[in-house]
């Protein structure tokens, strides 16, 4: 079974901090995504990864920045945390291809005070 | 960007009635996946559909794409309180591996 995990459950954060949300998959997926979800949004891509140091935007990457050193690690990166990125952040991965399903995390409730 | 409409929001039935939920897309789609998103959990794959038309089945769930692969719905028959999460569709927008979700229908059942 495809395990996706994520560093941190819950997190609270000051307004400025730097934050690093963590996500490991152990079944050697090439695409990584990071998702965030909001009530009556629904979930909204931030940043993929379909490969080692490879990245693309999603469609709301404005304050964020990814890592992708190793194959089974996708790092999301907010570099000054703002109070609008009070979110559940969501990190999943897949294989290559247009039918892969996604598998997802559980999730890290982020906090920024 | 890719614009994927789920409707209704939300949802409130008895156990025993029937629920749909639908998703529709301003241009075609190549596929769509649904997932569930129980309370406190994360969203789950449920199933995918790639052909016009095609209809797909789980027990008491039935899967269809539309004939022109803009649209596609889920109803749940006789609906039990094991039913309750969001469901979400999701469709493949620009690269391959990009998949874009709808804002999702929430599902509540009471008995």
């Amino acid at each position: 079974d495809v395990k996706v995990t994520q560093s941190s459950r819950y997190l609270v954060k000051r307004t400025g901090e730097k934050v690093f949300l963590e996500c490991v998959q152990d079944m050697d997926h090439e695409n990584m995504f990071w998702y965030r979800q909001d009530p009556g949004l629904g979930l909204r891509l931030i940043y993929f990864s379909y490969d080692v140091k490879m990245k693309e935007k999603g469609d709301i990457p404005e304050g964020y920045s990814v890592s992708r050193e190793k194959k089974e690690r996708f790092s999301l990166i907010l570099e000054s945390a703002s109070t609008n990125q009070t979110s559940m952040y969501l990190c999943a991965s897949t294989l290559r291809g247009r039918n892969s399903p996604l598998h997802f995390g559980n999730g890290t409730r982020l906090t920024v005070t | 960007g890719q614009q994927v409409m789920q409707i209704p929001q939300y949802q409130h039935v008895q156990e025993g009635e029937d629920f749909t939920t639908y998703c529709n897309s301003s241009t075609t789609l190549s596929n769509i996946q649904w997932y569930k998103q129980r309370p406190g959990g994360h969203p789950v794959f449920l199933i995918q559909l790639v052909k016009s038309g095609e209809v797909k089945k789980q027990k008491r769930l039935t899967f269809q794409f539309g004939e022109a692969k803009k649209n596609s719905s889920l109803h749940i028959t006789a609906t039990q309180t094991t039913d309750v999460g969001t469901y979400f569709c999701a469709v493949n927008t620009g690269t391959a591996s990009k998949l874009t979700f709808g804002t999702g229908t929430r599902l509540q059942v009471t008995l």
